[in-house]
């Protein structure tokens, strides 16, 4: 069965170091997304990504933040310059031609 | 303000037992409504989904959720609760037009089985 990926599971970074975080989402989804969860909060929107651009973007997702969908299958976001209360598990998501999203199993950021 | 509720953080059953997680929303129109389950290490996986039209609707692993308008609910359901289905259980909405689908979370409920 088809199924989003991220690399790497788990990243450490230091303050002001910029991050990219990968997602290959199912092949024949055209809608992309990053959500992020900070650790006993809820899953929070950040992004969504269609026909190469950006569709929405939440509050969180300031100029610090970029997404890229580089070639035909890695969807990328990208942090700048990380800050502490970056830390949080980022989870990527893509959809098809219905309304439900198929999440991966996150990357774990982790800035000291 | 478009808002999900999920009134039990914490929840404690025997193997066995009967299920009912709830999802309370605040949304200008009826959304899409979701249940997706987080075991520990794992991403979110959909268990069920509601669209339209029966408002009972079944997923997979056992689960069923039931759409009430008059409450704005989407209350998630199993008869028999298993072990493994000790993990943590978010619902969702998302928008019913528009390109993105972006899907707003209730802040999930963590579901413990005793055997």
């Amino acid at each position: 069965e088809p199924e989003v990926t991220q690399t790497p599971s788990h990243q450490v970074t230091q303050m002001g170091q910029e991050v990219i975080l990968r997602c290959v989402p199912i092949s024949n989804h055209l809608y992309f997304y990053w959500y992020r969860q900070i650790l006993g909060q809820k899953v929070e929107f950040l992004v969504s990504f269609y026909n190469n651009e950006i569709s929405e973007k939440s509050e969180i997702f300031d100029d610090q933040f970029s997404v890229e969908r580089p070639d035909g299958s890695n969807f990328t976001l990208k942090i700048r310059s990380t800050k502490l209360e970056d830390s949080a598990m980022y989870f990527c998501a893509s959809r098809g031609e219905g309304r439900e999203q198929y999440f991966g199993p996150g990357t774990r950021l982790t800035v000291t | 303000a478009q808002s999900v509720t999920q009134p039990d953080i914490h929840i404690t059953v025997s193997e066995g037992a009967s299920l009912e997680l709830r999802c309370n929303y605040s949304y200008g129109a009826t959304p899409y409504l979701f249940w997706y389950v987080q075991s520990p290490g794992q991403g979110l996986q959909l268990l069920l989904k509601y669209f339209s039209g029966d408002t009972l609707v079944q997923g997979i692993k056992g689960f069923e959720a039931e759409f009430k308008r008059s409450q704005s609910s989407f209350n998630l359901r199993k008869p028999s609760v298993h072990w493994s289905d000790a993990a943590e259980y978010f619902c969702a909405v998302g928008r019913p037009s528009g390109n993105t689908g972006k899907l707003i979370f209730g802040q999930g409920t963590t579901l413990q089985v005793k055997p």
